[in-house]
């Protein structure tokens, strides 16, 4: 079946400008995650969504990052008034439960010039 | 706050024999942990996935342990082929708070032919 599949795959923006990243979860997936990416590093976690409800938003590193999830599938990470130490690969994962395992999209990466 | 690492950092192995990843964490409260491949610019891939009442795992010649009271896990790789080449990443969930999953930085693995 069709995997996590995140979209757009690169997206380039000026400095202030707001993006919008989107994340198509596994269908039936129930959880879904949002990190974030720096060259030769682990994911950071940003987000995670049980259903449509945001349970973790710890990770988000400032007022200018949001999420949302209304319907409980689709998933959009907005960043609000970019600035160039936003650039990085952006991931989504979804989980079937909370308990089990994530499987990745392929990242949407982002420059901020 | 929980703190996963990941030693060594790099390691070069000659086709065919069997290695060893650890994986290290500071808080033994975790709901789960995953180990993940990367590939070169390409996503994440789940290997395997150990819950907490857990010891072990295996998958073809993967086996990963866990040991939660001394916050280490193990990641064994038997008879080691080229195509085992790769960035593997070990990722911790916690089970308080938010359940957020916390990434270790990685092992880059590379197996000469």
């Amino acid at each position: 079946g069709a995997g996590v599949s995140q979209s757009p795959r690169y997206k380039v923006t000026k400095r202030g400008q707001d993006v919008a990243l989107r994340c198509d979860p596994i269908s039936g997936h129930v959880s879904l995650y949002w990190y974030r990416q720096a060259l030769g590093q682990g994911p950071e976690f940003l987000t995670y969504f049980n259903y449509e409800a945001q349970q973790d938003k710890s990770g988000l590193p400032n007022d200018r990052f949001s999420a949302e999830r209304p319907e409980g599938s689709i998933s959009t990470l907005t960043i609000q008034r970019t600035e160039q130490r936003d650039s990085a690969m952006y991931r989504c994962a979804s989980s079937l439960r909370r308990q089990e395992t994530q499987y990745f999209g392929p990242g949407t990466r982002l420059l901020v010039l | 706050k929980q703190e996963v690492t990941q030693i060594p950092a790099a390691l070069s192995v000659p086709e065919g024999e069997n290695l060893v990843l650890n994986c290290s964490f500071t808080d033994s409260a975790i709901y789960n942990l995953q180990w993940f491949r990367q590939d070169p610019g390409k996503g994440l891939t789940s290997l395997l996935l150990i819950q907490s009442s857990q010891r072990e795992q295996t998958s073809g010649r993967l086996n990963a342990s866990l040991d939660k009271s001394s916050g280490r896990s193990t990641l064994y790789i038997a008879a080691s082929q080229p195509g085992d080449s790769a960035t593997y990443l070990c990722a911790v969930r916690g089970n308080t708070g938010g359940f957020k999953t916390i990434f270790g930085a990685g092992t880059r693995l590379f197996v000469k032919a």
